[in-house]
């Protein structure tokens, strides 16, 4: 069974790029691939979504290959409070099912 | 304008006992969504509702059962509770859910003892 995977974890510094990656080889093929964001005991916040190449909004940006098996979340320059679990979501399954990424704990130091 | 509302917080049942946990979407949201989330499985996809018609569904027991009202407003309906099942239970609300992101709620913590 296909699943949708990302690191488990990932450490930085104040003010570096931090790239994500979500590999996704059962996508839907003509559905959106979506980033969340999620703080403990909230529920996911939406960061970005696309469907192929390149998209940026004034928090970060998401690379999709021509493939799109995979995607890549680039969030610029981190601060503390980018201390969070990231996920991306996707359609699977011919696009009946909604499924999460394994989630990536990204903690921000000084 | 306010965001998915998810009642109630916090719920303590106990085994055998069903219950039903409560979405309301942002206004003008037709498609509503479940989550359950818990440390070892993750977030997993229970079951999608768009114009009061179940779309798609997760790989959950037919112990979990879901509706959504001419209002856009959801419930999720648990049965027959087993210890396993606690968990965050997430929804998340969008205008049609194929093209949008998902806006969520903060959740319904719901714990089988």
């Amino acid at each position: 069974l296909a699943k949708t995977t990302q690191p488990i974890s990932m450490d930085s510094y104040e003010g570096q790029e931090v790239n994500i990656t979500c590999s996704h080889n059962n996508i839907a093929t003509n559905d959106y691939i979506t980033w969340y964001q999620q703080f403990p005991s909230q529920g996911p916040r939406f960061i970005i979504q696309g469907y192929k190449t390149k998209v940026t909004n004034e928090v970060a940006s998401l690379f999709i290959p021509a493939d799109r098996k995979s995607s890549t979340l680039s969030l610029p320059r981190v601060s503390l409070s980018d201390t969070a679990v990231y996920y991306c979501l996707v359609r699977t399954g011919g696009g009946n099912k909604l499924t999460f990424g394994t989630g990536t704990q990204l903690k921000v130091e000084l | 304008k306010a965001g998915v509302t998810q009642t109630p917080r916090y719920l303590i049942k106990t085994r055998g006992q069903q219950v039903t946990l409560s979405c309301s979407p942002i206004s003008g949201h037709r498609s509503v969504s479940w989550y359950q989330q818990t440390p070892g499985q993750g977030l997993q996809f229970l079951f999608e509702y768009f114009s009061e018609t179940q779309r798609n569904k997760g790989n959950f027991p037919g112990r979990f059962s879901g509706r959504q009202f001419s209002n856009s407003r959801s419930e999720m309906n648990v049965s027959t509770l087993e210890l396993g099942d606690s968990a965050l239970y997430l929804c998340a609300s969008s205008f049609q859910g194929d093209l949008d992101g998902y806006t969520f709620g903060s959740g319904t913590r719901l714990t089988v003892v």
